[in-house]
């Protein structure tokens, strides 16, 4: 079945650091890919997505391409700041009783010091 | 309304006790949905809407779970007989109809911290 695969938090870093989350999904088709943010106490809020293969959806400085071949999604920053302190969950479509059930990673916390 | 909003956004019962937890989707969206995170899990999947359809159910971890939506709008999530494990938020999320949800991605509300002593 179809499935989302994420790095193992929690990542810490230091302020105006790089980062990469690397998300893996398995599906039927070409669906389209999430990320999603949850900053402490709140809901979910979507960040960034693409529709296709080699699209690449950005928000926010971060950036994350649609990779077919290698099955990826991975969430990127140049620079991170102490308030993208947060959950970032990946996410797509699920195909399980059509397309409208968003299959999510496990999440991982990342968390910016100064 | 401009967003997805949740009632109540903390509520605390006693084992045994039903709760109901309402959620109110963005106007016009007809597909509306259900998840459960557990403290420092992942999201569970638990209830589906989707305009006059029937709903997948298919994610409700008990028959104690139940929920229903008046009029393609406002739905309320009811679990029956509280158990500590029911413990979690319960988040809504809504999208535009069809295959909205799989183009542009969901909308959630701020959730319902609900927590069974």
């Amino acid at each position: 079945g179809d499935s989302v695969t994420q790095m193992e938090g929690p990542v810490t870093l230091s302020e105006e650091a790089f980062l990469t989350i690397n998300c893996t999904y398995t599906a039927t088709g070409y669906p389209s890919l999430f990320w999603y943010v949850q900053y402490p106490g709140e809901g979910l809020q979507l960040l960034l997505k693409a529709t296709k293969a080699d699209d690449k959806g950005s928000n926010k400085g971060f950036e994350a391409t649609y990779r077919k071949e290698t099955t990826s999604f991975h969430l990127e920053k140049g620079s991170v700041q102490v308030s993208d302190s947060a959950v970032y969950f990946c996410a797509l479509p699920g195909v399980s009783g059509g397309y409208n059930k968003l299959i999510f990673g496990a999440g991982t916390r990342l968390a910016v010091h100064p | 309304g401009a967003g997805v909003s949740q009632s109540p956004s903390n509520k605390v019962t006693e084992k045994g006790k039903d709760v109901e937890l309402r959620c109110d989707p963005i106007s016009g969206h007809t597909a509306l949905y259900w998840y459960r995170q557990s403290l420092g899990q992942g999201l569970e999947f638990l209830i589906y809407f989707q305009g006059n359809s029937a709903p997948d159910k298919s994610g409700l971890p008990s028959d104690r779970f139940s929920a229903e939506r008046t009029g393609g709008s406002v739905s309320t999530l009811t679990i029956q007989r509280t158990q500590q494990e029911d413990s979690a938020v319960y988040l809504c999320a809504s999208s535009p109809p069809y295959t909205g949800g799989a183009t542009y991605g969901y909308t959630f509300g701020s959730g319902t911290r609900l927590t069974v002593v």
